[in-house]
């Protein structure tokens, strides 16, 4: 299982903000940065996040990332429906000497 | 633009080996670090490896270490995962990325269906 827990679902009607956590530990994000990915089933992953709260160019503002501590979290304010999707936390951890995903969080816009 | 497309997956039965290729393009690809990711079917993101740019520095997920290797050709543009003894859990959806210290821009992934 993964080292990364997220919520497995959260959702929200469109217009809303919804948020979601990733819970690590010392050795993962406690000392290293987020980087936060959307996944449409049957599609290529999208680096959404970097660095704890850096957007790629082309991802909206929409979405923003934070982190404190061994917990990290991601916004989406003015919840639209194509972002209906999985998103998941990831990472590197020291102690495993390897990157880290979340478990996922599966967002519905109702 | 950066270009990524995976192959070399298919039905294989376990204990067989299988080797998938990842061909990149629209980019300097022996300056970067280079991922694979699989997502098992019904399941999340599970990172595999990674190499770094210049073949020298090799990380595995403790799923696949000592069965997968993974290198990579920069006069081909080409990075590998040479798959053996594998098991049914291994069935997956499997995806190359770029990034030096994470993976940034991912390919459409290739299947590797592990079944007698």
């Amino acid at each position: 299982q993964s080292v990364l827990t997220q919520p497995p679902s959260a959702s929200g009607t469109p217009g809303q903000r919804v948020t979601m956590s990733c819970s690590g530990s010392s050795s993962n994000i406690g000392i290293n940065t987020v980087n936060w990915y959307q996944h449409l089933p049957g599609t290529a992953p999208k680096l959404l996040i970097y660095s704890n709260n850096q957007r790629p160019s082309g991802v909206p503002d929409r979405f923003s990332g934070s982190k404190s501590g061994t917990s990290a979290s991601l916004a989406i304010s003015g919840l639209q429906s194509e972002d209906a999707a999985d998103y998941y936390c990831a990472t590197w951890d020291d102690s495993l000497k390897g990157y880290v995903f979340g478990t996922g969080t599966k967002v519905t816009v109702l | 633009q950066v270009q990524l497309v995976e192959s070399g997956g298919g039905v294989v039965q376990p204990g067989r080996s299988l080797r998938l290729s990842c061909a990149a393009s629209g980019f300097t690809f022996s300056s970067y670090g280079m991922h694979w990711v699989r997502q098992a079917p019904g399941k999340g993101l599970e990172w595999v490896a990674v190499i770094s740019y210049e073949g020298s520095n090799k990380y595995y997920g403790d799923s696949v270490k000592g069965r997968f290797t993974i290198s990579r050709d920069n006069s081909k543009n080409t990075m590998y995962m040479q798959m053996n003894s594998l098991r049914v859990e291994d069935t997956a959806v499997y995806y190359c990325a770029k990034g030096n210290n994470s993976p940034g821009h991912w390919g459409q992934g290739t299947l590797v269906t592990v079944s007698s």
